[in-house]
C-alpha cells in the first residue's frame, strides 16, 4: 500500500482565498484524522472520522474550518476565507482496530502558507 | 484535561551512547501511549505502542516503558546512531480515538 497521501505538499495563498487540503487514507482503514502542527502549539487533532461519520471537531477552531469524507477512501479540509495564522503542516492519519492494533499511520503532510 | 510533556526539549549525543528520553501525562486513564519519531519536512512514523495493561514494548534498540499510576513513559534508546537524528513525540489515547501529543525532544546524534 502506499500508505495515506495528502495533497498538495505545499501551498502557497493570499488571505482571504479559499484552501482545499485533501487526503486519501490507507485502504481498509476506517478512521481518519486531521491534525495541525505548529511551532507555538505543537501537534493538534482538528476532527476524527469513524466510517465516513465526523465524531469529534472540537479542535475545530472556528467555523472558517470545515471537514468532509464523502467515501471511504477520500477526505477533505476546508479553510474559507483563510488567514495567516492558520499558517501551519496539516497531517491527515488513518487506522483500522480490526488488524489487532491501534496504530494510526500519517500522511506527510500538507505545509499550508498564508500571506 | 489531558496534557503531555516531554524532557527534555532537545538533546545532543555523541554516537554510540545509550540515552532515555521521558513522557509525563496528567490523567493515568489512557487506552494506550504511542511513541513516534518525526524527521525534518516529513510526517510522523510509529515506533513503539504500549497498552494500558502493558509494562513495556521493544523493537531492535528501542524500548519503551509505562507506568500509569505515576503518568510516566520513557523511551530508551541503544548505542545512538547519527540516523537516531529527529524529534521523537508521546502521544497518549483515552477512552476516545483522541490522541493528545507532547510537545517533542529533538534529538541530535553526532559522529
Amino acid at each position: 500500500d502506499a500508505g495515506v497521501i495528502q495533497s498538495p505538499r505545499h501551498e502557497v495563498t493570499e488571505m482571504g482565498q479559499e484552501v482545499t487540503l485533501r487526503c486519501k487514507p490507507i485502504s481498509g482503514h476506517n478512521s481518519l484524522f486531521w491534525y495541525r502542527q505548529t511551532m507555538m502549539r505543537g501537534l493538534e487533532l482538528l476532527i476524527y472520522f469513524n466510517n465516513n461519520v465526523p465524531i469529534d471537531d472540537s479542535g475545530m477552531p472556528e467555523d472558517r474550518f470545515s471537514a468532509k469524507m464523502p467515501n471511504a477512501s477520500f477526505s477533505t479540509l476546508k479553510i474559507q476565507p483563510s488567514e495567516p495564522r492558520d499558517s501551519a503542516v496539516y497531517f491527515c492519519a488513518s487506522r483500522t482496530r480490526a488488524s489487532g492494533t491501534d496504530t494510526q499511520y500519517f500522511g506527510p503532510g500538507t505545509r499550508l502558507t498564508v500571506l | 484535561k489531558q496534557e503531555v510533556t516531554q524532557i527534555p526539549a532537545a538533546l545532543s549525543v555523541p554516537e554510540g551512547e545509550n540515552l532515555v528520553l521521558n513522557c509525563s501525562f496528567t490523567d493515568s486513564a489512557i487506552y494506550n501511549l504511542q511513541w513516534f519519531r518525526q524527521d525534518p519536512g516529513k510526517g510522523l512514523t510509529s515506533l513503539l505502542l504500549i497498552q494500558s495493561s502493558q509494562r513495556e514494548q521493544t523493537s531492535g534498540r528501542l524500548n519503551a516503558s509505562l507506568d500509569k499510576s505515576s503518568g510516566r513513559s520513557t523511551l530508551y534508546i541503544a548505542a545512538s546512531q547519527p540516523g537516531d537524528s529527529a524529534t521523537y513525540l508521546c502521544a497518549v489515547e483515552g477512552n476516545t480515538d483522541k490522541l493528545i501529543f507532547g510537545t517533542g525532544t529533538r534529538l541530535q546524534v553526532f559522529p
